[in-house]
Parts: C-alpha cells; sequence; structure tokens
C-alpha cells in the first residue's frame, strides 16, 4: 500500500461548490504539506502543519482552509470553488531531523487533479 | 525567501553525465539546498540534499561552492527513464519563523537514444 494517499484522485466541480481533498499518510510523520501544480510551473505552497496542533499559512492560502484532524491526516478545503483554482494538487510528509546534519525528504502522494467549472 | 534560477530545458544523449545547475544568489546562512524529481501526472521525489561542499548518493552527486550562491545536480550516465523535470529547492530553517518553499517551474530533461 502507498504510504501517502489522497482522495479523490480526481473531481470536476461546479463554481461556488465546498469540496474537501483528503490526504492520509502511513510514515508515522509529524509534518504535512498541501501544494498546488498548474500546467509548465512548479509546486506552490498552500498550507503546511508541523504538528497535529499546529498550521501555518503557505504563499498561496487565499481561498483555501485546512483541517489536521489527526498526526495521519490532513485535508483541504476550498469553501467556495472558483475555476482559477482548477489545477494538480500535491499532499506531501517529512520528518525534518533538525540540527547539525539536518535533512528533510518530502514523500509526495499520487495527486487530485480537480477542475472548476 | 531564495529564489532559485535553472535552465528550463536541456537535451542529453544516453549514457552521458548531466550537469543541472540552480543559480540562488540570495540564500541564506541556514538555508539548505534540496532537488525533485516530477514525472508527468506524479508526486515529485526526493533525489539529493545538501549544505555545503559535496554530497553523494546512489543516484547522483550535488556540488555546492563556498559561497553557496549556486548548486549543481550531476547525474551519472543518464538512461532514457531519467527523462523527467528536476526542480531546485532552498528550503528555509523550519525552526527560523516563517518556513517557505517554493519549487520554481524546473529543468525538463529529455534523454535521446
Amino acid at each position: 500500500d502507498a504510504d501517502v494517499t489522497q482522495t479523490p484522485r480526481n473531481r470536476i466541480t461546479k463554481t461556488g461548490k465546498r469540496i474537501m481533498l483528503e490526504c492520509s499518510q502511513t510514515k508515522g510523520h509529524d509534518r504535512m504539506y498541501w501544494y498546488r501544480q498548474d500546467p509548465g510551473l512548479g509546486l506552490r505552497l498552500i498550507y503546511y502543519s508541523f504538528d497535529v496542533k499546529d498550521i501555518n499559512k503557505g504563499e498561496i492560502s487565499d481561498g483555501y482552509s485546512v483541517s489536521r484532524q489527526a498526526q495521519a491526516k490532513f485535508s483541504l478545503s476550498l469553501e467556495s470553488a472558483i475555476p482559477n483554482q482548477t489545477a494538480l494538487y500535491f499532499c506531501a510528509t517529512s520528518d525534518e531531523q533538525s540540527g547539525e546534519g539536518r535533512y528533510n525528504e518530502q514523500f509526495f502522494g499520487p495527486g487530485t487533479r480537480l477542475t472548476v467549472l | 525567501l531564495a529564489k532559485t534560477t535553472q535552465p528550463i530545458s536541456m537535451d542529453s544523449y544516453e549514457g552521458q553525465e548531466v550537469n543541472i545547475t540552480c543559480s540562488h544568489n540570495n540564500i541564506a546562512t541556514n538555508d539548505y539546498i534540496t532537488w525533485y524529481q516530477q514525472f508527468p501526472s506524479q508526486g515529485p521525489r526526493f533525489i539529493i540534499q545538501g549544505y555545503k561542499t559535496k554530497v553523494t548518493n546512489e543516484v547522483a552527486s550535488l556540488f555546492i561552492p563556498a559561497d553557496r550562491k549556486s548548486s549543481t545536480l550531476s547525474l551519472p550516465r543518464v538512461s532514457l527513464s531519467d527523462t523527467a523535470v528536476y526542480y531546485c529547492l532552498v528550503e528555509p530553517d523550519s525552526g527560523a519563523g516563517s518556513y517557505q518553499l517554493t519549487f520554481g517551474k524546473g529543468t525538463k530533461l529529455s534523454v535521446i537514444p
């Protein structure tokens, strides 16, 4: 089974609808992230969480909200979807080792392709 | 937020060594450098990470000069399966306050038979 799973894998919705994307991980990592990727562009950070009680805005958080229900689950919500939120969304996890020899490898899920009509 | 600049695309023949250079002029003291690989419709996959000098693992090497304003990912003897987009990231110290991370547009590597 995959270490990082995302549901749904594909979703088509209409403008103004509320939608939730879910991410689950079995790696036991404390850190979780949500990114979006637009065609031909790199990934941009939407929100991140370093533990269950920690939520932080990323570069492009407007129009999105998140919930960290448990160490293993991190959900992304679009309260009122708009067409320019059409994108590929990725969840990732990591468990940074701090201090000397710091190391932070992010593990990504398979992505959710979201289309807002 | 340290900005990175990479070539948009590169071509290479199978079996050659490929070097992809990334510029990050405003890297901060505690930032470190990470490279990811991404295939179409898949999430990025970690390749290598380093802070200074040279780091080598089973798939790549990372060269970082003393001023750390650039870094070079070296892929030895590429194969067709190495055709992908390669992203250079400058990662901040997550304990130093705001943690912002941007992948940039990456370098599309095409390996030719």
